[in-house]
């Protein structure tokens, strides 16, 4: 069975442009957890979808989208880059139940912005 | 908010002794919690998991203890190799919310 994947590895913008990150979830699973990872603060939930919809939400401004399709693929779009985007942008599948089911995370999204 | 902590950024051991890996949680809800390891490069693999209404859970050289009433849990290798050396993440979650996570140890062991 085929991991996560995402695509593309590594992105570099600049500030004030946007960009689009895609993931394809395991076959089968149909949750897509997004999540931003910088030095020191860990892994922070930006969103979750569950059957093309947002079930779940972080702290995270406007500027951070998601959207899945039916196929459970999913995409997230951040606008208006600023530097303090620059993350490893991580996307996880899972089978959603009642709970405690693991994430299975694809190698990530590498973006630095200049 | 960081409702899972991890306040070790770093963990140093040798080769053959015991790792042990600490994780506070605030959130009393949360009812499930695991352990993910990271390598550079890589996504996150999960490694072991616990739920609440357990203390222990073994899996072969990784054991997870969990004491609700200080809200901490830990993991320990025994015995430590040199491939564990990565980043160790806690997280944390309940009923169908989000997998909340700490900001990760760095665990290197030496030969």
């Amino acid at each position: 069975k085929a991991g996560v994947t995402q695509t593309p590895r590594y992105l570099i913008k600049t500030r004030g442009q946007q960009v689009t990150l895609s993931c394809s979830p395991i076959s089968g699973h149909r949750s897509v957890s997004w999540y931003q990872q910088t030095p020191g603060q860990g892994l922070q939930f930006l969103f979750e979808y569950f059957s093309e919809t947002q079930r779940n939400k972080g702290n995270f401004p406007g500027r951070f989208s998601g959207r899945q399709f039916s196929n459970s693929r999913s995409e997230m779009n951040v606008s208006t880059l600023e530097l303090g985007d620059s993350a490893l942008y991580l996307c996880a599948s899972s089978v959603p139940g009642t709970g405690g089911e693991k994430l299975f995370f694809g190698s990530g999204t590498q973006l630095s912005v200049l | 908010d960081q409702q899972v902590k991890q306040n070790s950024p770093s963990l140093s051991v040798q080769e053959g002794r015991i790792s042990i890996l600490n994780c506070d949680y605030t959130n009393s809800m949360f009812d499930y919690f695991l352990w993910y390891k990271k390598y550079p490069a890589e996504g996150p693999t999960f490694l072991i998991s616990i739920s609440s209404i357990k203390d222990k859970n073994e899996d072969g050289r990784f054991t997870v203890f969990l004491n609700k009433s200080a809200k901490h849990l830990s993991l320990h290798i025994v015995p430590s190799q040199p491939g564990d050396s990565a980043v160790y993440f806690c997280a944390a979650t309940y009923n169908n919310n989000d997998m909340r996570f700490g900001a990760g140890t760095r665990l290197t062991v030496k030969p």
